[in-house]
């Protein structure tokens, strides 16, 4: 079974600009989750959505949005990118709702803002 | 205000020796415990996890241990092993099933 992916893995844009970011789920798991990693931060959850529908939302600012497809694909969106978006974030899936249950994490996008 | 806390970012240990690492959380609603490990380049990946109603959860060399009244876990690993450099991440769920992490630990195991 295919794990978790994600694209692109690296990716380097400047302030100001947008970006979006993709994940595909483990075939057959319909709900995905967010996060954002920075060093001493940890993973800070962004947002989760199950059935297409945004279940949970962290305390982000309004610029990050995502949404997913029928298919169970998600897409991440930041727009007027900050230099403090640099970060690796990481998409997780899970069969139920619900980031507590077990979740299988993609290898991340790491961003860079200059 | 982080409801969860790995205060040591970084723990460098010999091999064979037992490697033990902390995660204190605040929210006494936190119902179950569990303790991610992830290498560069590559996502978490689940270790062992422990349920609030419990206080010690074994799986091999991993060992994870509540102590709910002071709100700490530790994950003991015996013997450690060069291959269990990575950081190590504790989190918890809450009654919305959603799980807050901490700050991560970095584990150093030295051949």
């Amino acid at each position: 079974k295919a794990g978790v992916t994600q694209t692109p893995r690296y990716l380097i844009k400047t302030r100001g600009q947008q970006v979006t970011l993709s994940c595909s789920p483990i075939s057959g798991h319909r709900s995905v989750s967010w996060y954002q990693q920075t060093p001493g931060q940890g993973l800070q959850f962004l947002f989760e959505y199950f059935s297409e529908t945004q279940r949970n939302k962290g305390n982000f600012p309004g610029r990050f949005s995502g949404r997913q497809f029928s298919n169970s694909r998600s897409e991440m969106n930041v727009s007027t990118l900050e230099l403090g978006d640099s970060a690796l974030y990481l998409c997780a899936s899970s069969l139920v709702a619900g980031s507590g249950n077990t979740q299988y994490f993609g290898p991340g996008t790491r961003l860079t803002v200059l | 205000d982080q409801q969860v806390k790995q205060n040591s970012p970084s723990l460098s240990v010999q091999e064979g020796r037992i490697s033990i690492l902390n995660c204190d959380y605040t929210n006494s609603m936190f119902d179950y415990f569990l303790w991610y490990k992830k290498y560069p380049a590559e996502g978490p990946t689940f270790l062992i996890s422990i349920s609030s109603i419990k206080d010690k959860n074994e799986d091999g060399r991993f060992t994870v241990f509540l102590n709910k009244s002071a709100k700490h876990l530790s994950l003991h690993i015996v013997p450690s092993q060069p291959g269990d450099s990575a950081v190590y991440f504790c989190a918890a769920r809450d009654a919305g099933n959603m799980l807050t992490f901490g700050g991560g630990t970095r584990l150093m195991v030295k051949p």
